[in-house]
């Protein structure tokens, strides 16, 4: 039921572009995308939800593709901090009204100067 | 506008010994979480609650208890601690499942259990 993340880690130079996967055996109604930092809390950077378009803000944007229960991550022109752990969150179900997410494992960026 | 609060920050206990985690929102949230993140790993659901007075299990809810008797706080009970409860704890909230609601997490609670 846990969403599978790839890659696990990447590393980058500042200005290139990354691509973090999601992706769940069920059905989904949203999926949550979150940036942790060391020793911080995760903070939420974006939500798509079923029968929504691909979001984005600044050079970070994410696609839903509902038949496939998959989400993707998109950063371009990566700067040093992005580095992080991202996280996606999942929704499971056709609608969902406790709002509860079950967490992929993570995927540890690195961004180098 | 403090957001979700979370004490205390740090706390050693001791086998068997027990201790509430507490947890406080602000911002009117009906919905609030409980997760554990254990070294290098992602994020468990302990228990969550819809509001106020309503309660229920996560992923990992063995050796927890909750309560929500108001909007504002949620705290969780650990009893009888043990190593493997060693983590740091997160509560966050979120007012709705909604375009643009995600999670508002608070800064955790590093417990280690010797």
């Amino acid at each position: 039921q846990q969403p599978v993340q790839s890659p696990q880690a990447v590393i980058l130079r500042e200005g290139e572009d990354a691509v973090i996967n999601c992706s769940s055996s069920k059905a989904l109604y949203s999926v949550h995308w979150y940036r942790q930092k060391h020793g911080e809390a995760p903070v939420f950077l974006m939500i798509l939800l079923k029968g929504g378009e691909q979001k984005g803000h600044d050079k970070i944007s994410a696609s839903f593709n509902e038949k496939k229960q998959q989400s993707s991550l998109y950063l371009t022109a990566s700067q040093l901090s992005y580095s992080g752990t991202y996280f996606c969150g999942t929704s499971p179900g056709s609608s969902s009204n406790t709002g509860k997410l079950i967490f992929g494992q993570g995927t540890t960026l690195q961004v180098k100067p | 506008n403090a957001g979700v609060t979370q004490t205390p920050k740090f706390r050693i206990l001791k086998i068997g010994q027990s201790m509430t985690l507490q947890c406080a929102q602000d911002m009117n949230h009906n919905y609030m979480y409980w997760y554990r993140q254990d070294p290098g790993m992602g994020l468990k659901l302990i228990y969550y609650s819809v509001g106020a007075g309503i309660t229920d299990k996560g992923e990992v809810p063995n050796g927890y208890n909750v309560s929500r008797s108001t909007t504002e706080d949620f705290p969780l009970r650990l009893e009888l601690a043990a190593p493997s409860q060693t983590s740091v704890y997160f509560c966050a909230s979120s007012p709705r499942q909604g375009e643009g609601y995600g999670y508002t997490f608070g800064s955790g609670t590093r417990l280690t259990v010797v």
